[in-house]
């Protein structure tokens, strides 16, 4: 199985809301990503956690809030959004070996509209 | 700075005809150089990729050419068809950072 699920597909959320997408991986991979990407843009990183850990947060403001419970899943809690933070929402996951050729497993996203 | 280059941006051909896209790169630390393929509604997936231990490595109708003095490599679509519509993504890696540098895309159209 090399499928990364992702859920919702679609979310509409005011400004003053709270929302969470949730990310799940049966690969046995200990490394897990957030991504945003804009329309004709490449995926831009967010954070990345390696082996349930936080190991890198690309200064992402704090109403984006990654929680990783356990080594299959990956959650991003979405909290005070602003319109310029409508985008898909990519997670992916790798082995976490910190090989270079390691290949990152992208889910389909969540595509996020803020209103 | 821009530590990779990627062109064209957008790419129209003919079905049947060769798509050419091609990547440059600063960081001589990369070691793994692959392209990943991203269709609309999905998250990317990796196409081909290359160890800058060999110049060519080609799977079925996709072939990736790597310079390493030029610090550039190239995906080559031969026999481009229109399932092959997609934006294309330089991404490499350096060791030690397992995470992928991406180029800023190129959106391919294939007409047929």
């Amino acid at each position: 199985d090399t499928e990364v699920t992702q859920t919702p597909k679609h979310l509409v959320m005011g400004m003053t809301n709270k929302k969470s997408l949730k990310c799940e991986q049966h690969m046995g991979h200990r490394a897990m990503y957030w991504y945003k990407q804009k329309a004709k843009k490449p995926p831009e990183l967010m954070f990345v956690y390696s082996y349930e850990k936080l190991s890198i947060n690309e200064s992402v403001p704090s109403r984006f809030s990654p929680e990783c419970p356990n080594s299959s899943l990956l959650n991003l809690h979405l909290h005070a959004l602003q319109p310029e933070d409508s985008a898909l929402y990519l997670c992916a996951s790798s082995q976490g070996r910190g090989l270079s050729t390691e290949t990152q497993y992208f889910g389909p996203g969540t595509r996020l509209l803020v209103l | 700075q821009q530590q990779v280059k990627q062109s064209p941006q957008s790419l129209i051909v003919q079905k049947g005809g060769i798509s050419i896209i091609n990547c440059a790169y600063e960081n001589t630390a990369f070691d793994y150089f692959p392209w990943y393929q991203q269709f609309p509604g999905k998250g990317p997936a990796l196409l081909i990729a290359i160890r800058p231990d060999v110049s060519e490595k080609k799977e079925g109708r996709f072939t990736i050419s790597f310079n390493k003095s030029a610090k550039q490599f190239s995906l080559h679509i031969m026999d481009s068809q229109p399932g092959d519509s997609a934006t294309y993504f330089c991404a490499p890696q350096s060791g030690g950072s397992y995470i992928p540098t991406f180029g800023r895309g190129t959106s391919l159209i294939v007409h047929p």
